[in-house]
Order: structure tokens, then C-alpha cells, then sequence
């Protein structure tokens, strides 16, 4: 089946600095990948979708300066957390859609990332 | 945009009893519906889905439900066990708007052994 990775699995930063995380698929190709931040005991809340060799589209609420979202080939996305700051402590989750398989609207979940702002 | 609402938020089961969990959503226009299974600190995994075409699926212990009419789904856990203890999402999506998923806001089932 399709899988999704995402590196690193945690990360501990200082207030202030940047944080990038990668999202990959492995054995399929992905023009569009889907990044959600999830608060503890929380549903997961879309941030952004994004497109391979185009802009990313933001929810509404969702800074795209702080945010940052690079999907420069069809197997990797990147979400960077810019001048991170405590409340941006929060479990960060990509997604994708591998449109080969038989079930083209399912998405497949990488393992996610916990950030941790001190 | 598209609203889905999710209940219980939290439901204690014994062993070998069922667990049903039901979402109504907002969008008529929503035509697929995937649940999830979160265990602590995991990624969300995909357990079961329908799309609006069909009213029942059924995978093992498992089963969805959908009534378009009513806007609302259901999943049903038959025979529960302790590994089904975990936070179970539910979700719409509208495969015109880009296939966005709109999650519930989960339920936290414990199954007691």
C-alpha cells in the first residue's frame, strides 16, 4: 500500500528559530500532499494543501509567512516553521493521495512530527 | 465550508460489546467519508470508508453506514476487543473541492477487558 514518511518524528527547538519538516511519499508519486497540525486530545486541523510546482493553499487562520510550504518534486513536501514560538508546540501530520491506486480519494498519513518549542 | 460533528466524544464499552459512533456533516455536496484510527503519539490509520453512491460497507467486525438524506454516518465495532481501544475519526470530503478532508472531532473509545 501506499506509504508516507515524515522526518524528523520529534524536534525540540529554541524560541525563535525555524523548524523544517519533510514529508515523502515512498512508492508513489504525489502532485498534492496535505499538512495538519494536531493539538493534544484534539481533532486534526488542515493547514494547508500542497501542490507540486505551485503555490501551496492555506486555510483560513493560517499564516503562510510563518508557515512555510515547498513541494518541489512529486515525492517530497516541506513545512517550515518559521521564528517558532510556544503555542506552535504541536503534533504536525502530512498526507497524500496516491492517485495510481485503486482508491484515488483515500489519503494515506505519514507517522508525523512532534515540535516542541521552548 | 463543510461541518462535521462527531458523537460521543468519549465511549466505555465492555468486551465483546459493540461501539458506535455516529457524525452528521453539513455539506450535501460531500461524497466521501473515510473513518480513522488513532492510537496515542500514531498516525492516523484508515479503517473503513463509503462513498455517497452506497448506503452500507461491512469489513469483518467493522461496518459504515451512510444516510444521505439525513447527512449522517455511522460506524459500528462489533465483538470489541482491548486493541480496539484508540481515538476513531471520522471524515468528509468533496472530491470537487480539491478532496479536503474535514475531520469530526473524534471519539475516545476504551474497551474495558
Amino acid at each position: 500500500g501506499a506509504v508516507v514518511s515524515q522526518h524528523p518524528s520529534w524536534v525540540i527547538c529554541k524560541s525563535g528559530t525555524s523548524v523544517k519538516i519533510e514529508c515523502r511519499s515512498l512508492d508513489f508519486q504525489a502532485t498534492t500532499m496535505f499538512w495538519y497540525r494536531q493539538f493534544p486530545k484534539q481533532s486534526l486541523m488542515l493547514m494547508a494543501t500542497s501542490n507540486e510546482g505551485s503555490k501551496a493553499t492555506y486555510e483560513q487562520g493560517v499564516e503562510k509567512d510563518k508557515f512555510l510550504i515547498n513541494h518541489a518534486s512529486l515525492t517530497l513536501s516541506t513545512l517550515t516553521v518559521t521564528s517558532a514560538h510556544p503555542e506552535d508546540s504541536s503534533f504536525y501530520i502530512c498526507s497524500a493521495r496516491d492517485p495510481t491506486s485503486g482508491n484515488t480519494d483515500t489519503q494515506y498519513f505519514g507517522p508525523g512530527t512532534r515540535l516542541t518549542v521552548l | 465550508g463543510e461541518n462535521v460533528e462527531q458523537h460521543p466524544s468519549t465511549l466505555s464499552v465492555q468486551e465483546g460489546d459493540s461501539a458506535v459512533i455516529k457524525c452528521t456533516y453539513s455539506d450535501s455536496a460531500s461524497n466521501y467519508f473515510p473513518w480513522y484510527k488513532q492510537e496515542l503519539g500514531k498516525r492516523p490509520q484508515l479503517i473503513i470508508d463509503i462513498r455517497s453512491n452506497v448506503g452500507e460497507k461491512k469489513d469483518q467486525r467493522i461496518a459504515v453506514t451512510l444516510n444521505k438524506t439525513a447527512k449522517h454516518f455511522s460506524l459500528h465495532i462489533t465483538e470489541t476487543q482491548p486493541e480496539d481501544s484508540a481515538v476513531y475519526f471520522c471524515a468528509a470530503t468533496i472530491k470537487a473541492a480539491g478532496n479536503k478532508l474535514t475531520f469530526g472531532g473524534g471519539t475516545r473509545v476504551l474497551v474495558k477487558p
